[in-house]
């Protein structure tokens, strides 16, 4: 059971690139979704999802856009990166339809760097 | 509204002494409650969660924490520190549907 993965672990960007975060869990889960860890702030959230073809914006949500085709995949795209961008990126993922009802399971990490 | 307060940055504990890290929150539902750790280049587990049942909570790794409502506090114990739980640790709040709010993370040192 591999849980939650994401790919690539790592990647450099130049400013004004694009690319896609790839996330996968293989636990059936309804909810899923996509933090940026920055030094002192914690974790703050970009966008999640409660299902197949439902989205939703979070805190931080610019210059991000998300889909959710499948209940097991969940991609973060990058549209025109920025220096500000630079962080490491989580994918979390948890059961109940409804949303958010327990523990999260969490990817190890995307750390992004934009030059 | 809802929010999670982590009073200390940083806590240095000496191998085999207490360890206490400090959580209050604030919100407008009966909450949830969590404690993750995150050990370096990781990414995050949880140490245990508050759900309305009992308000002391036992997790893994020797791990306990105490809801108190009138204090609006989740403070995470553990009797005696080891190496190994040198960490960062994140205190967590959720509404149980969809809002999820994380505290900015209290960095465990163990000297041995």
């Amino acid at each position: 059971n591999a849980g939650v993965t994401q790919t690539p672990k790592f990647q450099v960007l130049k400013t004004g690139q694009s690319m896609t975060l790839q996330c996968a869990q293989d636990m059936n889960h309804e909810y899923m979704s996509w933090y940026r860890q920055d030094p002192g702030m914690g974790l703050r959230l970009i966008h999640y999802s409660v299902g197949a073809g439902i989205t939703d914006q979070g805190e931080v949500p610019n210059g991000y856009n998300v889909s959710r085709s499948t209940t097991e995949d969940f991609p973060l795209r990058l549209l025109s990166a920025a220096p500000s961008q630079t962080s490491v990126y989580f994918c979390a993922s948890s059961y109940g339809r409804g949303g958010l009802s327990g523990e999260l399971f969490f990817g190890e990490g995307s750390r992004l760097t934009v030059l | 509204a809802q929010s999670v307060t982590q009073l200390d940055s940083h806590v240095s504990v000496s191998e085999g002494t207490p360890v206490l890290l400090r959580c209050n929150y604030s919100s407008s539902y009966s909450p949830s409650l969590f404690w993750y750790v995150q050990h370096p280049n990781k990414g995050l587990q949880l140490l245990l969660k508050y759900t309305s049942a009992a308000t002391l909570v036992k997790g893994i790794n020797g791990f306990e924490a105490e809801f108190k409502k009138s204090e609006t506090s989740f403070h995470l114990t553990k009797p005696s520190a080891h190496m190994s739980d040198a960490a960062e640790y994140f205190c967590v709040v959720s509404d149980g549907y969809q809002k999820v709010t994380f505290g900015t993370g209290t960095k465990l040192q163990v000297i041995p």
